[in-house]
């Protein structure tokens, strides 16, 4: 079935760092990709997506590339800040034909960034 | 746009007790879920609808029931609340099924089961 697997946090950077967080997944079809990021206190919010493959999602200094052949969608930024200090979720949605609409996440990366 | 609102914040019940965690979303979406996060474990689908009088059960839907009889409500209930249900739970909405469209999530309900 369809699922998503990403590192394991949590994970501690200096500020202006390189950042990257491993995702990769298993799924049927032809699935979106996405990156959420929930703040401390807050719920999830988009950060980035890819719907098919190659595709590059970029927002805030993220980027990933939706990559079929090795099925993963690694999280990178160059330069992290204090404020990117968060809780970040790739999950991944089943291709077009699916009748679930539903979304399915991998366990989440810790990010805390030190000054 | 409001987007996906949920009352209240914060809740304690006593084990037995029971109670519904409201959402809403004001965007017309069809696909709304619910979703409990826990250390860990990351987001686990309690309940889902894909539109107005049609729901369906997730991963881990014991103990919780669910309608939908409007395209903007999405009510979860806790039956008769256990320790376990102690979480944090989110709503959650989207546009539509096609598995491109953004999901948009509320600000969670953290519920303390005693």
């Amino acid at each position: 079935g369809d699922s998503v697997t990403q590192m394991e946090g949590p994970v501690t950077l200096s500020e202006e760092a390189f950042l990257t967080i491993n995702c990769t997944y298993t799924a049927t079809g032809y699935p979106s990709l996405f990156w959420y990021v929930q703040y401390p206190g807050e719920g999830l919010q988009l950060l980035l997506k890819a719907t098919k493959a190659d595709d590059k999602g970029s927002n805030k200094g993220f980027e990933a590339t939706y990559r079929k052949e090795t099925t993963s969608f690694h999280l990178e930024k160059g330069s992290v800040q204090v404020s990117d200090s968060a809780v970040y979720f790739c999950a991944l949605s089943p291709g077009r034909g699916s009748t679930l609409g539903r979304l399915y996440f991998g366990r989440g990366t810790q990010l805390t960034v030190w000054p | 746009n409001a987007g996906v609102t949920q009352t209240p914040k914060f809740q304690v019940l006593k084990t037995g007790q029971s109670m519904t965690l409201q959402c809403a979303q004001d965007m017309n979406h069809e696909y709304m879920s619910w979703y409990r996060q826990d250390p860990g474990m990351g987001l686990r689908l309690i309940h889902y609808s894909v539109g107005a009088g049609i729901t369906d059960q997730g991963e881990v839907p014991n103990g919780y029931n669910v309608s939908r009889s409007t395209t903007e409500d999405f009510p979860l209930r806790l039956l008769s609340a256990a320790p376990s249900q102690t979480s944090v739970y989110f709503c959650a909405s989207r546009q539509d099924r096609s598995g491109t469209d953004t999901q948009y999530f509320g600000p969670g309900t953290r519920l303390t089961v005693l």
